[in-house]
């Protein structure tokens, strides 16, 4: 039974190019999550989703960032015009169920790096 | 704002020894608890956890009481080995059991010398 699957496990991409960076969740998981680690923080909480449904996306910076999860396919979190500061680790989680005390499967994440 | 607050590391113990990690917290209601831990090169792993106070989480030998007087989640383990050498995150939920929205603490570093 395979894990949340992220890729790629690393990205390097010039300012001002779009990052993609993909979340296949675990077989039967219908909620996603995705969390970014900036050096020497803690994980922040960006965004929730269900199939075709943005949940919560509180923790999602305004603007450039966007994030989906299809019906079909990957969620995938897109970053517009990188810069500097987007360099971070980022996350994606996976449950069964978005309320009650099911747990949260991480993927391995992926790093992106902004040259 | 609601917030997590733990030890700075790196922690660096000998194998056997005992282990704490300190975690407070501030949060507006009553909140659930968390460790994770990561492992060089992987995502994080639920380690326990704790939905009321005075609870205590437990697993792999690792505890961690709520103590909602103190309002700390305070990680111990009596005798450490070279394989829990990672980082550990403490982190609270404001919804329920419900893990999805996860405030962390910026995490502690442990390395175990054999």
């Amino acid at each position: 039974n395979a894990g949340v699957m992220q890729n790629p496990r690393h990205l390097v991409r010039r300012r001002g190019q779009e990052a993609r960076l993909r979340c296949s969740p675990m077989k039967g998981h219908s909620h996603v999550y995705w969390y970014r680690q900036l050096p020497e923080e803690g994980l922040k909480f960006m965004v929730y989703l269900q199939k075709e449904n943005i949940i919560d996306e509180s923790g999602m910076p305004k603007e450039r960032f966007s994030a989906e999860f299809p019906k079909e396919g990957p969620s995938i979190l897109r970053i517009q015009q990188v810069v500097r500061g987007d360099s971070a680790a980022y996350f994606c989680a996976s449950s069964p169920r978005g309320v009650d005390n099911s747990p949260l499967h991480f993927g391995n994440g992926t790093r992106l790096t902004v040259t | 704002g609601d917030s997590v607050t733990q030890m700075e590391g790196p922690v660096t113990l000998s194998e056997e020894a005992f282990l704490t990690i300190n975690c407070t917290y501030t949060a507006t209601g009553y909140p659930s608890l968390f460790w994770y831990v990561q492992y060089p090169g992987e995502g994080l792993q639920l380690l326990l956890k704790a939905t009321k106070a005075d609870d205590k989480g437990s697993n792999k030998g690792f505890e961690a009481t709520y103590r909602k007087e103190t309002t700390s989640f305070h990680l111990e383990k009596g005798s450490v080995q070279v394989s829990d050498s990672a980082v550990y995150f403490c982190a609270l939920s404001l919804y329920g059991g419900s893990q999805g929205n996860l405030i962390f603490g910026k995490g502690t570093k442990l390395s175990v010398k054999p």
